[in-house]
């Protein structure tokens, strides 16, 4: 049974270029979250997905976007990338009824140059 | 807004030692509580969790914790650590989205 999958795993972008992460979620689950987590910090909660809606979102601005397709599968997008954007995404799943029990992917590290 | 709170940054400790992790989480309501683990090179992953009843709770790896809700607590707990606990630990409270603490990083020498 596959767990949370996210490619790429590591990526360098120059600010001002936009970025795509995608993610696909365990098997069973249906509701997917993104966090954003900077060196040294505690995962910050992006954005969830459930039925290809955006459901809750953090306080992240609008140039972060997001999309979930029938087949639960998710993409992150982010425009004109500052050299602040530079972290670990990470994309978690769950399943209907959120309990807060995520299952994590190993994550995606973008270095905004 | 809700918002938790890990004391302890970095943990020195040798094994055998005991644990005890700090977390104070902010919100009048309801809330499920976690702790989750992210070993060197390997994914976040759910440690405990707390969402009623006994408010001593035991997860993976002889981990417990104890939510204290008057004092809006649920510290983290090990009798006596191993080598192998090294690794991040993050608390997180759960309202209507998973919010996480800053992280304390626990490294345990032999």
């Amino acid at each position: 049974d596959a767990g949370v999958t996210q490619s790429p795993t590591h990526l360098i972008k120059t600010r001002g270029q936009q970025v795509t992460l995608r993610c696909s979620p365990k098997s069973g689950h249906d509701t997917v979250s993104w966090y954003q987590q900077a060196l040294g910090q505690g995962p910050q909660f992006i954005f969830q997905y459930y039925e290809e809606e955006e459901r809750q979102r953090g306080n992240f601005p609008d140039r972060f976007s997001g999309h979930q397709f029938p087949n639960y599968s998710s993409e992150l997008n982010v425009n004109a990338l500052l050299l602040g954007d530079s972290a670990l995404y990470l994309c978690a799943s769950s399943w209907t009824g959120f309990t807060g029990e995520l299952f994590f992917g190993e994550g995606s590290r973008l270095t905004v140059l | 807004a809700q918002s938790v709170s890990q004391h302890n940054h970095h943990v020195i400790l040798s094994e055998a030692a005991s644990l005890e992790l700090g977390c104070n989480y902010s919100y009048g309501g309801t809330v499920n509580l976690f702790w989750y683990v992210q070993y060197p090179g390997q994914h976040l992953q759910l440690l405990l969790k707390y969402f009623s009843g006994d408010p001593l709770v035991k997860g993976i790896k002889g981990f417990e914790a104890e939510f204290i809700k008057s004092k809006f607590s649920f510290n983290l707990r090990k009798p006596s650590v191993q080598w192998s606990d090294t690794a991040e630990y993050f608390c997180a409270v759960n309202t209507d989205k998973l919010i996480f603490g800053t992280g304390t990083r626990l490294q345990v020498f032999p």
